[in-house]
C-alpha cells in the first residue's frame, strides 16, 4: 500500500533563517506531488506541484522554493523565513488516474 | 479559472441533529472531479469522497451523504444524526482532468455539541 510521509511534524524558527521541509511517498511510482499551505483558521493553498522529477510548477510567488530530486521525494525551501511563512505545511500525491489527493501529516512551522 | 466557494465558515450543532454543509463551484471544464475532506483537530486531512462530473447521483455512506446538483454547481454534503467525532473542519475540492490540482474551499468548521 502506498503511504506518505513528511518531517519535520513542528518546526519554530527564527526570522531570516533557512527552511527545509522532506516529503517522501512509499509504494508508487511517479506521483503527481503538490506542496500545500494552511495558514492559521483559513483554507488551503497550492504553493507547488511536480508532475516529475525536476518539473515544478508554483502557483504563488513568493520566498518559498520546491524541488523534486527523486521520483518520490519532495522538498520544501526557503533561504530566508518570513513571519509571514507561519502556518500548517502539507505534502500530498495523486496518481495519473486522476483520483483522490493524499495527505501526509503535515509540518506546523512557526516563524518568530 | 476554477472557485469553490463555502459561505458556512462556522456551523453549531447539538449532537444527532442534522447538518448540512454547502459547496458551491465554478469550473469551465466538462468534465471534472469533485471532493470533501475531513480534517479533525490533529491536522491530518482525510479523505471522504470524490465525484465525477458525469456522475450526479446522490451518495449515501453511513451517515454521511452527498448531493450533487450540476445545475446549481453545488456538491453538498450531508451528516445524520450528528456525533461530537463529526466535529471537524470540512473542505470542499474540484478538479479538472490531466492530473490538474486541486482547488480547495476555506472550510467549514463544524462543532457538533454534546
Amino acid at each position: 500500500s502506498q503511504t506518505i510521509h513528511q518531517w519535520p511534524a513542528t518546526l519554530v524558527q527564527p526570522v531570516g533563517s533557512p527552511l527545509s521541509l522532506e516529503c517522501t511517498v512509499e509504494g508508487t511510482s511517479n506521483p503527481n506531488l503538490y506542496w500545500y499551505r494552511q495558514a492559521a483558521g483559513r483554507g488551503l493553498q497550492l504553493l507547488f506541484y511536480s508532475v516529475g522529477i525536476g518539473q515544478i510548477s508554483s502557483e504563488v510567488p513568493q520566498n518559498l522554493s520546491a524541488s523534486r530530486p527523486q521520483d518520490r521525494q519532495f522538498i520544501l525551501s526557503s533561504k530566508k523565513l518570513l513571519l509571514s511563512d507561519s502556518g500548517f505545511y502539507l505534502c500530498a500525491w495523486r496518481d495519473y488516474r486522476d483520483g483522490e489527493l493524499f495527505f501526509g501529516e503535515g509540518s506546523r512551522l512557526t516563524v518568530l | 479559472a476554477q472557485k469553490v466557494t463555502q459561505a458556512q465558515t462556522e456551523i453549531s450543532v447539538v449532537e444527532k441533529e442534522d447538518v448540512t454543509l454547502d459547496c458551491v463551484y465554478e469550473t469551465r471544464d466538462t468534465t471534472y472531479y469533485l471532493f470533501w475532506y475531513k480534517q479533525p483537530p490533529s491536522g491530518e486531512l482525510v479523505f471522504l469522497i470524490r465525484r465525477n462530473s458525469f456522475d450526479e447521483q446522490n451518495e449515501i455512506s453511513g451517515r454521511y451523504s452527498w448531493n450533487f446538483q450540476k445545475s446549481t454547481s453545488s456538491f453538498n454534503f450531508t451528516i445524520t444524526a450528528s456525533q461530537v467525532v463529526d466535529s471537524a473542519v470540512y473542505f470542499c475540492a474540484l478538479s479538472g482532468l490531466q492530473n490538474t490540482p486541486l482547488v480547495f474551499g476555506k472550510g467549514t468548521r463544524l462543532s457538533v455539541i454534546a
